[in-house]
């Protein structure tokens, strides 16, 4: 079975600095997407960014950035130029030809003013 | 225009008793699915249908049965409520997988708001 890992429960950032999360999974297959999303306190699952496996280019929307690792399996979030607005769960998922979306645990990230 | 949308958005019941979550998607998804979170935010499928046939059946209690009447509803019905299906019921929706040229790059899930169900 596919499993994602958050190894981080919990990440603090002061705002407009940098932030990483990161995330790990296993799989042996090849052709894959990779997803964060963000769940703020309203409970709303957002879809922050998402990378293909077959990919070599790391994805950016905005602020946001992923350094994707494939032979590593690791698929880290930077966050940029922090805002309070970031403060929520982050979630780090997997979903694989023919298959369902496995997430990972969750980081709960604090933005501090 | 909500894209996938759940009701109730909460719910408070006694044990014992049945309820019904409801869910619709404008995206013309194929594909739709009832996730539960629990208590420490722990994400993890129930069920998925593909133009109404149940594809994913995850080790739940037959007291939850799934209903697709068309693509773009998939309800969730609660036989018997216990404390422990206390819980946030996300539906959520996306595209079919189509590998090749026509492939579509973007095979995330949308997600309805949530539906925090309180057994009391």
């Amino acid at each position: 079975a596919q499993t994602v890992t958050q190894s981080q429960p919990e990440m603090s950032v002061q705002e407009a600095e940098t932030v990483t999360l990161s995330c790990t999974y296993d799989t042996s297959e090849s052709d894959y997407y990779l997803f964060w999303y963000k769940q703020p306190p309203s409970r709303q699952m957002i879809l922050v960014i998402r990378q293909e496996a077959y990919k070599q280019q790391n994805a950016t929307e905005n602020r946001f950035s992923v350094n994707f690792q494939k032979a590593a399996k690791s698929f880290s979030l930077k966050i940029s130029d922090s805002q309070l607005g970031d403060a929520a769960m982050y979630f780090c998922a997997y979903r694989e030809y023919g298959n369902k979306l496995v997430f990972g645990a969750g980081t709960i990230l604090r933005v501090k003013s | 225009d909500t894209a996938v949308s759940q009701t109730p958005k909460y719910l408070v019941t006694q044990m014992g008793n049945d309820k019904s979550i409801k869910c619709e998607q404008n995206l013309g998804h194929d594909t739709m699915y009832w996730y539960k979170q629990d208590s420490k935010k722990f994400l993890k499928i129930m069920f998925s249908y593909n133009n109404k046939e149940l594809i994913i059946n995850e080790t739940v209690p037959n007291r939850f049965s799934p209903k697709s009447p068309d693509k773009a509803h998939l309800n969730l019905h609660i036989n018997s409520l216990e404390l422990g299906d206390s819980a946030v019921y996300f539906c959520a929706s996306s595209q079919d997988w189509v590998r090749g040229p026509n492939s579509i790059p973007n095979y995330g899930y949308t997600f309805g708001s949530g539906t925090r169900l309180t057994v009391v």
